[in-house]
């Protein structure tokens, strides 16, 4: 079945660091992929999505790219802040299904 | 604004109770999904529903049950509560089938003693 893999967290970094958090998948045919953000004591967010390969993703100044070669849709950002902490996850959904499967998330804690 | 809450946001139960966890949207959404957070595992599916009266089951629906009478609720029920069952619920809803993308409750923490 469909699944996805991302890195072990967690992940400490100080502020103005560089992020990736890798995420991998495995499915038939052309899924969607989905960040989502879950910060401490809330529910998840939406955070970026790409439908198609070669899409990228952005907001809040992360970003993603669908590759479809390397079946992948890692996380970046330039320069994070304290804010960014939270937990990521990175999802895909299958065309004409509204079900998401969630990778185990990874921990970020930015330092200032 | 429209929203989705989850109640209660806490419970602690004992072992073959059971316990009932309220989910409520008030954006109108056809699809509805409960998922269970736990350590290693990220979100599981238990139980989803595209509309009134449809409800199917997720990867982890064993123990677990729900029902839907009207569009905004999503109630799920433990019909004997295991220590198994200890976990964060979190609901979702959408109604976009092109964008997928899902808006989450702030979860319900419970503990099965």
């Amino acid at each position: 079945g469909d699944s996805v893999t991302q890195m072990e967290g967690p992940v400490t970094l100080s502020e103005e660091a560089f992020l990736t958090i890798n995420c991998t998948y495995t499915a038939t045919g052309y899924p969607s992929l989905f960040w989502y953000v879950q910060y401490p004591g809330e529910g998840l967010q939406l955070l970026l999505k790409a439908t198609k390969a070669d899409d990228k993703g952005s907001n809040k100044g992360f970003e993603a790219t669908y590759r479809k070669e390397t079946t992948s849709f890692h996380l970046e950002k330039g320069s994070v802040q304290v804010s960014d902490s939270a937990v990521y996850f990175c999802a895909l959904r299958q065309g004409g299904s509204e079900k998401l499967v969630f990778g185990k998330g990874t921990k970020l804690t930015v330092n200032p | 604004d429209a929203e989705i809450t989850q109640s209660p946001r806490h419970k602690i139960t004992e072992t073959g109770r059971q316990v009932t966890l309220a989910c409520h949207q008030t954006w109108n959404h056809n699809n509805m999904f409960w998922y269970r957070q736990d350590l290693g595992h990220g979100l599981r599916l238990i139980h989803y529903s595209y509309g009134v009266q449809d409800t199917n089951k997720g990867e982890v629906s064993d123990g677990y049950s729900v029902s839907r009478s009207n569009t905004e609720d999503l109630p799920l029920t433990l019909e004997s509560a295991a220590s198994s069952q200890t976990s964060v619920y979190f609901c979702a809803s959408s109604d976009d089938l092109v964008s997928g993308r899902k808006y989450f409750g702030p979860g319900t923490r419970l503990t099965v003693l």
